[in-house]
């Protein structure tokens, strides 16, 4: 069983401020998917990361996949209350997630 | 293009009832899995159904079963409900067969089960 720990387990910041939440696991991943779940809403995907070392942006998100594929980061820059939700991580191939950042960015 | 869809989207029962919840995966989607997500807590899994059989399970007792349609469609169905079973209960679709995409699941909105 591949275990990804996610941290922290739960953020609260004010807007504008930057943050970093990470996930680890001991396994190697061929890939590694981020998603944003809303209250009341599935889970929805953000990204997915293939390539060690690989960074990705999507706006004010940037995801990094760690150089042997076990860890992951999404740093976001100068958050938005919109950003507000919880962060999941899934590897590639396990079905399962972490457990996620729950972010609470505060107007 | 619809995405994944999930019926209904509130349900209450109570203690020793049958629940059966519907999934309709995204057009091109050919893979249903299934999670359980307790109030504050990740989604976790329950099985997988790809070409009309289960492919892989989580850790939930046999009173949890499942089925896939030749549509793709699913139904996930639990027997004997218990307190603990009060959660959202998520569909996502992917596409499986090794596909490049195959890991990255698009999610249903959730089936709110409560169970009084």
């Amino acid at each position: 069983t591949q275990l990804l720990e996610q941290s922290p387990q739960f953020l609260s910041i004010q807007e504008g401020e930057n943050l970093t939440v990470y996930c680890n696991s001991s396994s190697v991943f061929s890939s590694l998917q981020w998603y944003r779940q809303e209250p009341g809403e599935g889970p929805v995907l953000l990204v997915t990361v293939v390539t060690g070392g690989e960074v990705k942006k999507l706006k004010r998100l940037t995801f990094q996949f760690g150089d042997a594929r076990k860890d992951s980061s999404l740093h976001i820059t100068a958050a938005q209350p919109g950003d507000t939700g919880l962060y999941l991580c899934a590897g590639e191939g396990d079905m399962r997630f972490g457990a996620g950042t729950r972010l609470t960015v505060k107007p | 293009d619809a995405g994944v869809t999930q019926s209904p989207t509130h349900l209450i029962k109570t203690r020793g009832q049958q629940v059966t919840l519907r999934c309709s995966p995204k057009s091109g989607h050919d893979t249903v899995s299934w999670y359980q997500q307790a109030l504050g807590q990740g989604p976790q899994f329950i099985f997988q159904y790809y070409e009309e059989e289960e492919r892989q399970r989580g850790n939930f007792p046999d009173r949890f079963s499942g089925h896939q349609f030749p549509n793709y469609s699913s139904e996930l169905n639990v027997n004997a409900l218990l307190l603990g079973d009060s959660a959202l209960y998520l569909c996502a679709s992917s596409r499986g067969g090794g596909h490049p995409d195959a890991s990255a699941k698009f999610f249903g909105p959730g089936t709110r089960l409560t169970v009084l």
